[in-house]
């Protein structure tokens, strides 16, 4: 069965700091890979794309992938209080395919 | 431009009972997606579609689950009739290539008493 995992959290780091999230997934022929940010009681909110391996870099975020070894992170540099969320790794799991399979996420807690 | 809209954003049931819960994609966006998520558990895929079509309904639990989109717009789920195990988060998304990441709306709160 083709699996995404992360580790629940949380992941607690100080205002300012930097967040490292990491996702590992078991399916080898996987093609794309999400984050997802989800505040409580909300949607998921895309905010990374990832497809070849590694880096991408968006303002504070930086996605990494590594195909070889089935992992992806997020970096989130200068962490805020409002980066405060569940945030979903996903992966799109073959070609071809559009569907997305999820990890449970990871609580991330920004401390001012 | 809007996003993906679902209502009702909360729905309580009595098992056995029927309920239909809708999602408005983004306008433009050919490809329609139902996801659940039940208390600590990931978020599931159940169904996509292509425009009106099925696409892939491997994620579906039962026949209990009745998912339409007519004329390739508006898209409802249907659970009938509906057993406990059912109540979670049904979330909505759509995107527009099938290789792109897909927005989602806020989630349908089922719960089934």
């Amino acid at each position: 069965q083709k699996e995404v995992e992360q580790n629940s959290g949380p992941l607690s780091v100080p205002e300012g700091a930097i967040a490292s999230l990491n996702c590992t997934y078991s399916d080898r022929v996987s093609q794309s890979f999400f984050w997802y940010r989800q505040y409580s009681g909300k949607s998921p909110e895309l905010i990374m794309s990832i497809y070849s391996n590694g880096d991408k870099e968006d303002g504070r975020f930086t996605a990494q992938l590594n195909k070889a070894s089935q992992y992806v992170s997020l970096l989130i540099r200068d962490s805020q209080p409002s980066d405060s969320a569940t945030y979903l790794c996903a992966v799109n799991p073959d070609v071809g395919y559009s569907t997305l399979t999820f990890g449970k996420g990871t609580m991330l807690l920004v401390s001012p | 431009e809007a996003g993906v809209t679902q209502f009702p954003s909360h729905s309580v049931i009595e098992k056995g009972q029927t309920v239909t819960l809708r999602c408005d994609p983004i306008s433009g966006h050919d490809n329609l997606y139902w996801y659940r998520r039940v208390m600590g558990k990931e978020i599931k895929f159940l169904l996509h579609f292509v425009k009106e079509s099925k696409q892939d309904e491997s994620g579906m639990p039962n026949n209990r689950f009745l998912a339409e989109r007519t004329g390739g717009t508006y898209s409802t789920l249907k659970v009938q009739p509906a057993e406990l195990e059912d109540s979670g988060v049904y979330f909505c998304a759509s995107s527009q290539g099938q290789a792109n990441g897909a927005f989602f709306g806020q989630g349908t709160r089922l719960t089934v008493v």
